[in-house]
């Protein structure tokens, strides 16, 4: 199986900047990553799937990248608000044949005002 | 409103105990999930199930059960041989094929302590 790494570091941004998150994983690419949202004490909350034929998907202020030379997925908000500060997870199938996704331990952003 | 509950929200269980989580979708989804989460980690995989009456372990099985005897329903039991139970506790659900655009619907979780 694959490894799934998240800066492990919070990420500290103003509000209004573009917040950038990355997830690298380190051996096949898969089909397709999924990026979540997680506030404390909850459940996680699907924003984005992009697929490995796409190189960019947009939703509102998000925007996630996929590049499959880089091993690499990043996730951008733009405009960002405090109302954005969660961690950030993403997702894919690390283990061939297992059905399920395997998560990254994801990334705390903070959003200032 | 389409959705996936777990309860108990909070539960005690004291050593050498079972206890019971419960998990019922009514997405008409026809995979479920099992994942713990301990502080500052990320998601893993207990068990999963495709279909009812089938699931497969995930990467840390050892010490819990489930089963799935309805497709609206996916227990996880907790037994005494899963010596540091004390997580939070989170069931997803999802339709099946990478056709699909939709990902993972979660509960809102269940946080087990033992006393």
């Amino acid at each position: 199986s694959q490894k799934i790494e998240q800066n492990s570091e919070a990420l500290n941004i103003q509000e209004g900047k573009t917040a950038t998150l990355t997830c690298n994983y380190t051996n096949y690419s898969p089909a397709y990553l999924q990026w979540y949202r997680q506030d404390p004490g909850r459940g996680p909350v699907f924003l984005l799937l992009i697929r490995e034929n796409e190189k960019e998907k947009r939703k509102e202020r998000l925007k996630v990248t996929f590049d499959t030379t880089l091993k690499q997925s990043l996730f951008h908000i733009t405009a960002s608000q405090p109302a954005d500060s969660a961690t950030y997870l993403c997702a894919l199938h690390a283990t061939p044949g297992r059905r399920a996704l395997t998560f990254g331990s994801g990334t705390r952003l903070q959003v200032q005002p | 409103d389409g959705g996936i509950t777990q309860s108990p929200k909070y539960l005690f269980r004291k050593e050498g105990q079972n206890v019971t989580l419960s998990c019922e979708q009514n997405l008409n989804h026809d995979a479920m999930y099992w994942y713990r989460q301990d502080p500052g980690q990320g998601l893993r995989l207990i068990y999963y199930s495709q279909i009812v009456n089938d699931f497969q372990k995930g990467d840390i099985a050892e010490g819990y059960s489930v089963s799935r005897e309805k497709k609206e329903s996916f227990p996880l039991t907790v037994t005494s041989a899963q010596k540091n139970p004390t997580a939070f506790y989170l069931c997803a659900s999802s339709t099946h094929g990478q056709g699909s655009n939709y990902g993972y619907t979660f509960g809102s979780g269940t946080r087990l302590t033992v006393v």
